[in-house]
């Protein structure tokens, strides 16, 4: 499989509940990123991780908490979240987080908050 | 106040004629400038770059234009074809990539 895989594609929680987003990319970047997209909003970056190291926190709430394992993997971890939170979670990597090479993105996660 | 702008939220076009989609960006240490275009239920893909340093660059039949005294970038799409409806967002990085809320072209066969 190629490209940047994102699962589940659809996740439905409750507000006390604790789920985690996985990414997977199959290009051999060495950079990795979690993006927020809300309705009629511009995407948010929330983290940044380049070769393992989290390289970027943009004042996520620490209700949601990043994990990468290796270079290949990114998790997001959810708990106590709030329906604000529902929005379209996009997983992206690029060669190296130099910005000067173009983030391939994953087909998101739709999360509903309820 | 957002960083980048796509004052056009919809363009329609015929088929065959030039799609112009535009973005307008307010800080002048951008460096990097990148399309991308979208699918409902699809992740954004990449389409096209261009570096502050040219003012034109092309790839088959999308063509991106730089102007940096006026912080405006545009997307040339020539021709354009019913597969090229989707939502166009425009790009630009300094210290991290920051995106307009996109564009929704569509092409009328």
């Amino acid at each position: 499989e190629t490209g940047v895989t994102q699962t589940p594609r659809h996740l439905v929680m409750g507000m006390t509940n604790k789920k985690s987003l996985k990414c997977e990319q199959h290009l051999g970047h060495n950079a990795m990123y979690w993006y927020k997209q809300s309705a009629k909003k511009p995407l948010e970056l929330m983290f940044v991780y380049n070769f393992k190291e989290q390289t970027e926190n943009n004042s996520v709430p620490s209700r949601f908490s990043p994990e990468c394992p290796n270079s290949s993997h990114l998790f997001l971890h959810l708990h106590t979240l709030q329906p604000e939170d529902s929005a379209l979670y996009l997983c992206a990597s690029s060669r190296d987080d130099r910005l000067n090479s173009p983030l391939h993105f994953g087909n998101g996660t739709r999360l509903t908050v309820t | 106040d957002p960083q980048v702008k796509q004052n056009s939220p919809s363009l329609s076009v015929q088929e065959g004629r030039i799609s112009i989609l535009n973005c307008d960006y307010t800080n002048s240490m951008f460096d990097y400038f990148l399309w991308y275009k979208k699918y409902p239920a699809e992740g954004p893909t990449f389409l096209i770059s261009i570096s502050s340093i040219k003012d034109k660059n092309e790839d088959g039949r999308f063509t991106v234009f730089l102007n940096k005294s006026a912080k405006h970038l545009s997307l040339h799409i020539v021709p354009s074809q019913p597969g090229d409806s989707a939502v166009y967002f425009c790009a630009a990085s300094r210290n991290q990539f920051y995106f307009g809320t996109g564009t929704s072209l569509t092409v009328i066969p």
